[in-house]
């Protein structure tokens, strides 16, 4: 009965190659995100959709292509990967109520680039 | 830029103790605040918000207080335990968007709380 559920977990991957990333919630939430997590902890915005639409594309490369066929799911497929997308993803979902916007996160998926 | 920050990067305390785990931020505009507890190996996790029309708000043995004259934000954590034991995040945004999605949280650099026996 997990809220938000990434998968996978782990993934370690070679330079170049094409890679995705599966994000479920179960909480009926409108809107869903990534963020992504660096090796210092700094947690950055990466995207948003509501129903099913982009709402926030905080200057992500390209190559970063989120895809929401429901509003329970939003997968990243990640293309021509570098060293530097070396990084923990976590999806996160919400609703905005009148008093409460909480964002609830996945447990991540560990992206490793060689 | 704007900013999220926080001024400690490691805090060490005895258990039982009380904790206070400081947040600075920079945009005038915030206008809701949350703070994120992140044990190794998981998500972010909700502990409490608070919204800019408030100064203080209690939760189960936590305390948030937000001081807007100087863009302050302090998480309080009373009788800390082991299970306490985390990475904290202060996040804030600056608009509440009410509907189309999409509050756009930005996450302080976290402080490290360690908690010893």
């Amino acid at each position: 009965d997990t809220a938000v559920s990434q998968t996978p977990k782990y993934l370690v991957t070679q330079m170049g190659n094409d890679k995705s990333i599966k994000c479920e919630q179960n909480l009926g939430h409108d809107t869903m995100y990534w963020y992504k997590q660096d090796s210092k902890k700094f947690l950055k915005i990466m995207f948003s959709y509501n129903n099913k639409e982009l709402i926030i594309n905080e200057t992500v490369p390209n190559r970063f292509s989120p895809k929401s066929p429901d509003k329970a799911h939003l997968n990243l497929h990640i293309n021509s990967l570098e060293l530097g997308d070396s990084a923990v993803y976590f999806c996160a979902s919400s609703q905005v109520t009148q008093t409460q916007e909480t964002q609830y996160f996945g447990p991540g998926t560990r992206l490793l680039v060689l | 830029g704007e900013s999220v920050g926080l001024h400690l990067p490691t805090l060490s305390v005895q258990e039982g103790d009380n904790s206070i785990i400081n947040c600075a931020y920079s945009n005038s505009a915030s206008d809701y605040f949350i703070w994120y507890k992140q044990e190794s190996g998981k998500g972010p996790q909700f502990i409490i918000d608070i919204r800019s029309n408030m100064d203080k708000r209690q939760g189960q043995r936590v305390t948030v207080l937000l001081n807007k004259t100087v863009k302050h934000l302090s998480l309080q954590i009373a009788a800390t335990q082991p299970g306490d034991s985390a990475v904290y995040f202060c996040a804030e945004t600056p608009v509440r968007i009410l509907t189309g999605g999409g509050n756009k949280l930005t996450f302080g650099t976290g402080t490290q709380l360690k908690v010893e026996l």
